[in-house]
C-alpha cells in the first residue's frame, strides 16, 4: 500500500529554520516525483516544491532560495529544509506523490503543521 | 503563464447533481488537469484526472457518482446524487515542467 507520512512540524520564530520529513512506504522515493504543498489557515492549496526522480528540484517563487530538498535513501524519506522562515510560511505542509507519468498528485499525506511566530 | 481558475463557491441540494468548472489560461487549453477533494479538517484526496478530450481516470475507491468532462479550456467535475459527505472544497490542479498549479478551490455546500 502506497503511503506518505509527514512529520517534524512545530513552532519556530521568524528567521529560524526547520526540517520536515516525508516518509514513504509502498514505493521508492527516488523512483517518483514528489511534491510539497502547503495550506495556510483558512486558505487554499499552494504548491511549494517538486523533487524529480532524476534529482532535479524546483521551487515556488515564494520559497526559492530559502527552502531546499534532500533525500535519505536508507530511510526512503524526503526532507524539506526551510530556512529564513517568515510568518507567512505558517501552514499545514503536505507531501504528495505524483503519478508515475504525469504531474498530478495521486497520493497525499495527512500533513504536518508549521507555525512561524514570535 | 499557466493558471487555472475556479468559482469560489457552489451549492446544490441533497440528491441533486452539481457541475464544478476549472478554466485553463489561454494557450493551455489542451492541458490535463486533476481534481482533488478536501473535506473539512482533512487532507486532500485525489479524485480524478481529466484529459482535454473529456476522458477521465479516477482514483482508487472514487464512487461512480463522480465524473469528469471537458470543453475547450474548461474542465468539469460532475457529482450526481449528492450526499452530505460531498460537502467539501474541490481543487483543480495542473502542471508543466518545474511547476505545479492549483486553482483557488470551490467550496461545495450540500443543502
Amino acid at each position: 500500500e502506497v503511503q506518505v507520512v509527514e512529520s517534524g512540524g512545530g513552532l519556530v520564530q521568524p528567521g529560524g529554520s526547520l526540517r520536515i520529513s516525508c516518509a514513504a512506504s509502498g514505493f521508492t522515493v527516488t523512483s517518483y516525483y514528489i511534491s510539497w504543498v502547503r495550506q495556510a489557515p483558512g486558505k487554499g492549496l499552494e504548491w511549494v516544491s517538486v523533487f524529480y526522480r532524476g534529482g532535479s528540484t524546483y521551487f515556488a517563487d515564494s520559497v526559492q532560495g530559502r527552502f531546499s530538498i534532500s533525500i535519505d535513501n536508507s530511510k526512503n524519506t524526503l526532507y524539506l529544509q526551510m530556512n529564513s522562515l517568515r510568518t507567512e510560511d505558517t501552514a499545514m505542509y503536505y507531501c504528495a506523490r505524483e503519478n508515475v507519468q504525469l504531474g498530478f498528485f495521486e497520493y497525499w499525506g495527512q500533513g504536518t503543521l508549521l507555525t512561524v511566530s514570535s | 503563464q499557466l493558471m487555472v481558475t475556479q468559482s469560489p463557491s457552489a451549492s446544490a441540494s441533497l440528491g441533486a447533481s452539481v457541475k464544478l468548472t476549472c478554466t485553463l489560461t489561454s494557450g493551455h487549453s489542451n492541458y490535463v488537469i486533476a481534481w482533488h477533494q478536501q473535506r473539512p479538517e482533512k487532507g486532500p484526496r485525489f479524485l480524478m484526472k481529466v484529459n482535454s478530450d473529456g476522458s477521465h481516470t479516477k482514483g482508487d475507491g472514487i464512487p461512480d457518482r463522480f465524473s469528469g468532462s471537458s470543453s475547450g479550456a474548461e474542465r468539469y467535475l460532475t457529482i450526481s446524487s449528492l450526499q452530505s459527505e460531498d460537502e467539501a472544497d474541490y481543487y483543480c490542479q495542473t502542471w508543466d515542467t518545474g511547476i505545479r498549479v492549483f486553482g483557488g478551490g470551490t467550496k461545495l455546500t450540500v443543502l
